[in-house]
């Protein structure tokens, strides 16, 4: 069974950049979540896709934004790169079935610096 | 809007002994799911346990357990027979049922076991 994939592990942007982070799920898992943890901090809910369509969000502005793919896998693109930004980004993968809590599993993050 | 608290920012324990780790969390649902995650250094957010609201069974995985106490809103981490590999953040998270992957996180614990 293959986990969590992401990539790349490391990243560092200028102000104003835009940004691509990409996830796999883990095998049979049709749903990615997306996290902000900056540091010292416990994650932040991003969204999720499930069907190829964003699901949930939380409180982050629009230009976080994402894809998911038939194959399951997603991106994370973030636009107009702010200080603030800088953090690890966790993707999360899981197995949807109706409204049962999915747990989680989590990929290693990109740690992003935006300068 | 449900929030999650962990009032112990480290900890530290000897190898071979017990340790608890507190978390209380705040919500109006009845129908929730709580977990236990580990951080270690190498970053990847590795699931401990999980939780379901409804069951008044405490869950137990291997030298892991909890104490969840429904009426007080609290569910606190039990660490049996602490070993070096146990040194992480644990972070202790808050999912409703029916959510969109929205798991809500605690600032995290650092554990950290001495030889």
């Amino acid at each position: 069974e293959t986990g969590v994939t992401q990539s790349p592990t490391h990243l560092i942007k200028t102000r104003g950049q835009q940004v691509t982070l990409r996830c796999s799920s883990q095998s049979g898992h049709n749903t990615v979540s997306w996290y902000q943890q900056a540091l010292g901090q416990g994650p932040q809910f991003i969204f999720q896709y499930y069907r190829e369509e964003e699901n949930g969000r939380g409180n982050f502005p629009p230009r976080f934004s994402g894809l998911q793919f038939p194959n399951y896998s997603s991106e994370l693109n973030v636009n107009a790169l702010e200080l603030d930004d800088s953090a690890l980004y966790l993707c999360a993968s899981s197995l949807k079935v109706g409204l049962a809590a999915e747990t989680q599993y989590f990929g290693p993050g990109t740690r992003l610096l935006v300068l | 809007a449900q929030t999650v608290t962990q009032s112990q920012p480290e900890m530290s324990v000897q190898e071979a002994e017990t340790v608890t780790l507190s978390c209380t969390y705040d919500t109006s649902e009845s129908n929730y799911y709580l977990f236990w995650y580990k951080q270690p250094p190498s970053r990847q957010m590795i699931l401990v346990i999980r939780q379901e609201a409804y069951k008044q069974q405490n869950a137990t995985e291997n030298r892991f357990s909890v104490n969840f106490q429904k009426a007080a809103k609290s569910f606190s981490l039990k660490i049996s027979d602490s070993q070096l590999g146990d040194t992480a953040m644990y972070f202790c998270a808050f999912m409703r049922r029916g959510s969109q992957g929205n798991l809500i996180f605690g600032k995290g614990t650092k554990l950290s076991v001495k030889p």
